[in-house]
């Protein structure tokens, strides 16, 4: 099983800034089949990047994921209010398919 | 619009079974993979299972041991998940999700908890 470990666990910044998530797998994740979920209170996963850098549908260009192998990042460029959630990244290439724990993005 | 709604949540005690349903709309639901996953309380995300649009191909997390069953009824628009033998450790809410790779359409979620 691919262990994918995010960090930090809790990112603290201000509206406007930039965030930069981290999300590193135990084996490399096959053909790059990484995505990055966020996730509000009360509410499903919305899909943010899959295949490491592809922005879904209707995701703003402020979202922005890179990496390869065992590494990968999710960039939010300048935080708008509705980006505090929490995020998670999901390997998709090997079963079992698998997610890291998350980071919290809370307000400053 | 796409639409998934899940129902068959609730409380069920410890060993005992519960069947969750999945009804889908706003697509052609046989030509779309289906995924289940589960989010314990306050916990992090854990994909179970998926199914091939004919039922044809199924794969499990290995932590389910067996316990689960995914089904899927195509004239119907459904997705099954039938639970057996259910620990208190299965205390969650279930997802549906339509594909099986990253999923972009899910449901709301239903809660199962199983306690005595």
């Amino acid at each position: 099983e691919i262990v994918l470990t995010q960090s930090p666990g809790t990112l603290s910044l201000s509206p406007g800034e930039r965030a930069t998530l981290s999300c590193r797998a135990s084996h490399s994740v096959s053909s790059s089949y990484l995505a990055w979920y966020q996730q509000k209170p009360g509410q499903a996963p919305r899909l943010l990047i899959y295949v490491a850098s592809t922005r879904a549908t209707g995701i703003p260009d402020r979202f922005s994921g890179s990496g390869s192998g065992t590494d990968f990042t999710l960039t939010i460029s300048r935080l708008e209010p509705e980006d505090f959630a929490v995020y998670f990244c999901q390997q998709y290439g090997t079963s079992p398919y698998t997610f890291g724990q998350g980071t919290k993005l809370e307000i400053k | 619009q796409v639409q998934l709604v899940e129902s068959g949540g609730g409380l069920v005690k410890p060993g005992g079974s519960l069947r969750l349903s999945c009804a889908a709309s706003g697509f052609t639901f046989s030509d779309y993979y289906m995924s289940w996953f589960r989010q314990a309380p306050g916990k992090g995300l854990e994909w179970l299972s998926y199914i091939s649009p004919r039922g044809d191909t199924i794969y499990y997390a290995d932590s389910l041991k067996g316990r689960f069953t995914i089904s899927r009824d195509n004239p119907k628009n459904s997705l099954y998940l039938q639970m057996n033998s259910l620990r208190t450790d299965d205390t969650a809410v279930y997802y549906c999700a339509r594909g099986h790779l990253a999923s972009y359409y899910w449901g709301q979620g239903a809660l199962v908890t199983v306690s005595s």
